[in-house]
């Protein structure tokens, strides 16, 4: 099974700040990640797919990175709107393992 | 505009049997594979498993804490997947997602429907 690792669980910060979420993978899935994004009780929203691929209608602000094991989802300049916990999907193998999911928290 | 609505979700007994309907629209189903997430309370997401759309043979995979229990099937007439669940246990209970898979190999979930809640419990 692939294990999928994100860090830091919990991030603290401000409107205007450049934000990074790292996600690792116990072997490779070559460029088969996704990001989500999910606010309390509603659904996750796919925001990144292919590890660098902008989902239709997602601000240009958030941009993925990486291939291999290691990946990265970015917020160049955070927005009130994006305080909400963000999740890693590998789909390279036919399970589909999520990330613990990382909280961003207004600082 | 794309939809997907779950329904079936409730309180239930260890042991026992639950069916989750997914009814779907805005698209044609037929196409797509669908597949179920869940996520307990305070917890985050697992990926339950998915049913391949009939052009790639209408397969499925689950992940491994369900296997052999839970079981997705499709009716493209009805454009209505569901999660058939077996064997309950308390670890079961969690709101439950039914998601489209993006129309490519090897795909991720575009859409999501609202989710609906199982509880196990006696």
């Amino acid at each position: 099974d692939i294990q999928m690792t994100q860090s830091p669980s919990t991030l603290s910060a401000s409107v205007g700040d450049r934000v990074t979420i790292t996600c690792r993978a116990s072997q490779s899935i070559s460029s088969w990640l996704a990001w989500y994004q999910q606010k309390p009780g509603k659904a996750p929203k796919l925001l990144i797919y292919k590890a660098s691929s902008l989902e239709s209608g997602v601000p240009s602000r958030f941009s993925g990175s990486g291939s291999g094991t290691e990946f990265t989802l970015t917020i160049s300049s955070l927005q009130p709107d994006d305080f909400a916990t963000y999740y890693c999907q590998q789909y390279n193998s036919s399970e589909g393992t999520f990330g613990q999911g990382t909280k961003v928290e207004i600082k | 505009e794309v939809q997907l609505v779950e329904s079936g979700g409730g309180l239930v007994q260890p042991g026992r049997s639950l069916r989750l309907s997914c009814t779907a629209s805005g698209f044609t189903f037929g196409d797509y594979a669908m597949s179920w997430v869940r996520q307990a309370p305070g917890k985050g997401l697992e990926w339950v498993g998915f049913i391949r759309s009939k052009a790639y043979g209408g397969t499925t995979e689950y992940a491994a804490s369900v296997k052999g229990r839970f079981t997705i099937s499709r009716d493209d007439s009805k454009s209505i997947a569901y999660l058939q669940m077996n064997s309950l246990k308390t670890e079961d209970t969690a709101v439950y997602y039914c998601t489209r898979e993006q129309r490519v190999v090897p795909a991720v979930s575009d859409y999501w429907g609202q989710g609906t809640l199982v509880t196990v419990s006696s």
